[in-house]
């Protein structure tokens, strides 16, 4: 099957610092990743989607600025938490997407998570 | 809007007895409908999907997911449950763009014990 590799797997941070977080798919090239955000014992919420070559496209309520991403290539997505804060202290997890159009051929991969955290 | 919810935050049964893990959704046009289960600390593990066609759909694992179109609903079913397959369970929607956006729900935590 697929993989996604997600480094760190953990993180942690002084207040005030930036981090950057990498996604890569190692054996497929990933026409779309996504960054989704998970509280203890709470849901994946999307952060943002990120196509190869152009900017990433934001959920309602993200900030752009803060949580920034690049995805310079088809193997390869960062997300970096810029000025981080206690309250950006979470998991942090990618996903990328193989295929073609349409869900038949179209599945997501995700990589292992990383723990931030803020202190 | 495409949404999916899962009634019970946790489910507990025990070693060998079927499990069910209910989930529900919301989608205009045609539903893609997806199980995940999550360890700690870790990311999401596939475990089955349904586009389209039977509408009992087997996974990995032993897991298998009925799709109910009259009832909107992919409930995950095991004839029986091992242990180790306590863990957070994830129902989650294709989101319309086919892109590979995902909508998920809020989780259910299966506790299996011995």
């Amino acid at each position: 099957g697929a993989v996604v590799s997600q480094h760190p797997s953990w993180v942690i941070c002084k207040s005030g610092t930036s981090v950057k977080i990498e996604c890569r798919s190692l054996d497929f090239q990933a026409t779309t990743m996504f960054w989704y955000r998970q509280f203890p014992k709470q849901s994946l919420m999307l952060m943002a989607t990120s196509n190869e070559g152009s900017k990433a496209t934001y959920e309602q309520g993200v900030e752009k600025d803060k949580f920034l991403i690049n995805h310079a290539s088809l193997t390869l997505s960062t997300l970096t938490v810029t000025s981080a804060h206690p309250e950006d202290s979470s998991f942090y997890i990618c996903s990328a997407s193989r295929g073609g159009r349409g869900w038949t051929n179209t599945e997501a991969f995700f990589g292992q998570g990383t723990r931030l955290t803020v202190v | 809007a495409q949404s999916v919810a899962q009634p019970e935050d946790q489910v507990n049964v025990a070693e060998g007895n079927p499990l069910t893990v209910k989930c529900t959704y919301s989608v205009s046009g045609n539903p893609y409908l997806f199980w995940y289960v999550q360890y700690p600390n870790r990311g999401l593990q596939f475990l089955l999907k349904y586009i389209t066609g039977d509408n009992l759909v087997k996974g990995s694992y032993g897991f298998e997911a009925e799709f109910n179109k009259s009832q909107t609903s992919f409930h995950l079913k095991k004839p029986s449950a091992l242990v180790s397959d306590s863990a957070l369970y994830f129902c989650a929607v294709g989101g319309s763009s086919n892109t590979g956006k995902l909508i998920f729900g809020q989780g259910t935590t299966l506790q299996v014990k011995p």
